[in-house]
Parts: C-alpha cells; sequence; structure tokens
C-alpha cells in the first residue's frame, strides 16, 4: 500500500459543484499538505496542517476549504467549483522537522 | 511573489552529458533547498537536499551547489541517462516548502 492515498485519481465535475478530495496517511506525521500543480506555475499551496487542531492558509486558499479528520486524514473540498480550479493536486505529508515530504500520486480534477 | 524560481522550462541534454538545472529564490531566511523529481501520473519524489551551512551535497550522480550570497542553486547531474527523463523541482524549507516551477529534463540515447 503506499504511503500517501489520494481519492479519486481522476474526476470531471461540472461548475457550481461541490467536490471533496481525499487523502489519507500511514507514515504516521503529524503535517499534511495540499498543494496543486498547473503548467508553467509549478507547485503552489493551497493549505496545510501541523496537527489534528491546526489548520493554516497557503499562498492560493480563495474557493477551497479543508479538513483534518484524524492524524491520518486530510480532505480537501472545493465549495463551488469554477473551470479555473482545472488542474493536478497533491496531498504530501512531513515529519515534525518539515522535511522528507512524501506526496501522494495525485488527483487530476477537470471542472467543466 | 515567487520566492522560488526555474525560469528554464525545459532542457535536453545527451545520454552520458551533464545535466545542470538552476534555481534562484529571494528569502534568505530559508532553513533547507530540496530538488524533487516528478515523473508522469506519479507524486513527486525527494531527489537530494542541501542545508543552507553548505555549499555543496553530493549522491551518487546528483550534486547540488548553493551560493547563498547569489542566491541561487543548481543541480548537477553526471553522467545523464534517459531514466532521468523527469521534471525536477526545486524547494526551499521556512516553515513549509515552496516549490519552484519545476525544469522538465529529456535526456536522449
Amino acid at each position: 500500500d503506499a504511503d500517501v492515498t489520494q481519492t479519486p485519481r481522476n474526476r470531471i465535475t461540472k461548475t457550481g459543484k461541490r467536490i471533496m478530495l481525499e487523502c489519507s496517511q500511514t507514515k504516521g506525521h503529524d503535517r499534511m499538505y495540499w498543494y496543486r500543480q498547473d503548467p508553467g506555475l509549478g507547485l503552489r499551496l493551497i493549505y496545510y496542517s501541523f496537527d489534528v487542531k491546526d489548520i493554516n492558509k497557503g499562498e492560493i486558499s480563495d474557493g477551497y476549504s479543508v479538513s483534518r479528520q484524524a492524524q491520518a486524514k486530510f480532505s480537501l473540498s472545493l465549495e463551488s467549483a469554477i473551470p479555473n480550479q482545472t488542474a493536478l493536486y497533491f496531498c504530501a505529508t512531513s515529519s515534525f522537522e518539515g522535511l522528507g515530504y512524501t506526496f501522494g500520486s495525485g488527483t487530476r480534477l477537470t471542472v467543466v | 511573489d515567487q520566492q522560488v524560481k526555474q525560469n528554464s522550462p525545459s532542457l535536453s541534454v545527451q545520454e552520458g552529458r551533464i545535466s545542470i538545472l538552476n534555481c534562484d529564490y529571494t528569502n534568505s531566511m530559508f532553513d533547507y533547498f530540496l530538488w524533487y523529481k516528478k515523473y508522469p501520473a506519479e507524486g513527486p519524489t525527494f531527489l537530494i537536499s542541501i542545508s543552507s551551512i553548505k555549499d555543496k551535497n553530493e549522491d551518487g550522480r546528483f550534486t547540488v551547489f548553493l551560493n547563498k550570497s547569489a542566491k541561487h542553486l543548481s543541480l548537477h547531474i553526471v553522467p545523464s541517462q534517459p531514466g532521468d527523463s523527469a521534471v525536477y523541482f526545486c524547494a526551499a524549507e521556512g516553515g513549509k516548502l515552496i516549490f519552484g516551477q519545476g525544469t522538465e529534463l529529456s535526456v536522449k540515447p
């Protein structure tokens, strides 16, 4: 089993729909992150969480929300999807020191 | 404002030659710098890192150089192999990882 599992792997949704991307990890790490990848823009941080009771906005949090249900689970929601949220989304986890990020395989989201 | 920049979107190199990927940053408070490698349909994987107190770190065919005065780091791959073809991301650690835009390396046989 993968250390970081993201579901779904691919999703097509319509503008205005609510969608949730899920992430779970078996590394036992406290820190979890959501990034999105766009061509020419690299990986940009959406939200991050340093423990179950900690949620922080990243550089592009508008239009997104997150929930840290447990140490191992961190979900990302798009409350009302729009086409410019079409991207590849990655979840990651890291140890306390913040190094050694482990990424999931990504969710390819298309908003039509 | 982009704190970590990779100004070359792509690089093509012949097998056996050296690949040099470059990265610039703006924040002198970053503690660590890392390189990640990404294949299509996979998440990024850690390749090599360097502490801000060092100027060089080597791991097999991969060497990272850090020039703090110029706020510049580079990744050297010698010799380059076709399996090295991937997107390479530079990242800086300052509480959380901040990534550059990525450089797509193509190593031709």
